[in-house]
């Protein structure tokens, strides 16, 4: 069984740029969702997809876009990249059960 | 509206020794709560979670936590450390129901550190 993956690792950009970052979720599991971990905190809720639909979000302004594919994978845009953007950025997978979301390693992206 | 508040941002113990972190937890409907694990320059592992039923859950590594409503905590025990157990731990919850399609509050984390 392959867990959650994503990509890039790392990733560093400038001001004003945007990013796209990708997931590819547990077999089995028809729901993403997506969280920003800054350095020192713990995740925030960003949005999560639920069979291709946004099914919920966070506060998080709309320049954090994402989508999610008929296989499960998602990605998640971010425009008009801010400093403040800089942080860990975690997917998670679930199937809908009560048996918790499941994480990926992350993609650690930089806003210089 | 539901929030997690853990008590200690870092806490040390000597390898052997009890580990005990401490959450509480505020939510307006019955909760599931979760805890897990984050090792330097990683994801999230899950180690336990309680939803429903027993209220003493046992995780991996010899984790367990315990769920007591009346004072709406779940606080995480290992009765001895490890060196391998030094990590970041945070502490979740979610809405009962459905929980793979309800976001996660999170805490913001104890980081424990063994002592030699």
């Amino acid at each position: 069984e392959t867990g959650v993956t994503q990509s890039p690792t790392h990733l560093i950009k400038t001001r004003g740029q945007q990013v796209t970052l990708r997931c590819s979720s547990q077999s089995g599991h028809n729901t993403v969702s997506w969280y920003q971990q800054a350095l020192g905190q713990g995740p925030q809720f960003i949005f999560q997809y639920y069979r291709e639909e946004e099914n919920g979000r966070g506060n998080f302004p709309p320049r954090f876009s994402g989508l999610q594919f008929p296989n499960y994978s998602s990605e998640l845009n971010v425009n008009a990249l801010e400093l403040d953007d800089s942080a860990l950025y975690l997917c998670a997978s679930s199937s809908g059960t009560s048996g918790g979301q499941f994480f990926g390693p992350g993609t650690r992206l930089t806003v210089l | 509206a539901q929030s997690v508040t853990q008590l200690g941002s870092h806490v040390s113990v000597s390898e052997g020794a009890l580990v005990l972190l401490r959450c509480n937890y505020s939510s307006s409907v019955p909760p599931y709560l979760f805890w897990y694990v984050q090792y330097p320059n990683q994801g999230l592992q899950l180690l336990l979670k309680y939803t429903t039923g027993a209220t003493l859950v046992k995780g991996i590594n010899g984790f367990e936590a315990e769920f007591k409503k009346s004072e709406t905590s779940f606080h995480l025990t290992k009765p001895s450390a490890h060196m391998s157990d030094a990590a970041e731990y945070f502490c979740a919850v979610g809405r009962q129901g459905d929980t793979g399609r309800r976001a996660l509050t999170f805490g913001s984390g104890t980081r424990l550190q063994v002592q030699p």
